[in-house]
């Protein structure tokens, strides 16, 4: 499997430019994360979708952001205009979403696997 | 109050030594924990899920403190491999999403 694919790996942009993050999850995952890593703040959620529909988006920032998942092997995360201050880590996850989380010996669920990230820098 | 908390480090030790981490979480119900690993410059991969009767892999142990609401991660024998960071990760009750520590810094040196 090759895993939760994102792009671009980089992305150096000016203030105000439009900035478009893009992730592949793990086929047959039902359920797709957003997530922005800084030194200060650590990983936050930003959103998440399950059967592409946005479940929790509490965690976006403020209207500049924007995710959407047209179809189950596809996402986006749209900054507009961009700031300095957005510049951080992008992070996409996906998993299996189990019903009825718990602990149980042996089994472990909702396990999330990371993409490995956008290093985003707005100047 | 935090809802997952850890001491940042970062915790220096020599290889072969033995290293404990712990995090304590907010929310008495909690029902999954993970501890994830994270490389310099990486995305954080899952290190071992926490069972509740505590679980080993290998060099890991990870056990579970409910009464206490906290977790621990064990590392014996440290490898120069092992320095990381090393996120506590909750999941709450009734919610499919990850709460994530800020982390623990681990540097082994030779």
């Amino acid at each position: 499997d090759a895993g939760v694919i994102q792009s671009p790996r980089h992305e150096v942009t000016e203030m105000g430019q439009e900035v478009t993050l893009r992730c592949k999850p793990i086929s047959g995952h039902n359920s797709l994360f957003w997530y922005r890593q800084t030194m200060m703040r650590g990983l936050e959620l930003l959103i998440y979708f399950n059967n592409n529909v946005p479940i929790d988006d509490s965690g976006m920032p403020e209207d500049r952001f924007s995710a959407k998942m047209p179809n189950a092997s596809f996402s986006t995360l749209k900054i507009q205009p961009s700031e300095p201050r957005d510049s951080a880590v992008y992070f996409c996850a996906s998993s299996l979403r189990v019903r009825g989380v718990g602990l149980e010996t042996g089994v472990a669920k909702n396990i999330q696997y990371f993409g490995a990230g956008t290093r985003l820098s707005v100047l | 109050r935090k809802e997952v908390e850890q001491d940042p480090g970062p915790f220096n030790v020599p290889e072969g030594a033995t290293v404990a981490f712990n995090c304590t979480y907010s929310n008495s119900a909690s029902q999954s924990f993970f501890w994830y690993r994270q490389d310099c410059r990486k995305e954080p991969k899952l290190l071992m899920s926490v069972y509740s009767s505590g679980n080993e892999d290998g060099r890991f142990t990870a056990q579970l403190n409910r009464a206490s609401q906290y977790i621990s991660l064990l590392i014996r024998d440290s490898k120069l491999s092992d320095s990381a960071t090393y996120l506590c990760v909750v999941i709450f009750s009734g919610y499919s999403t990850l709460t994530f520590g800020k982390g623990t810094m681990l540097l082994v040196s030779p």
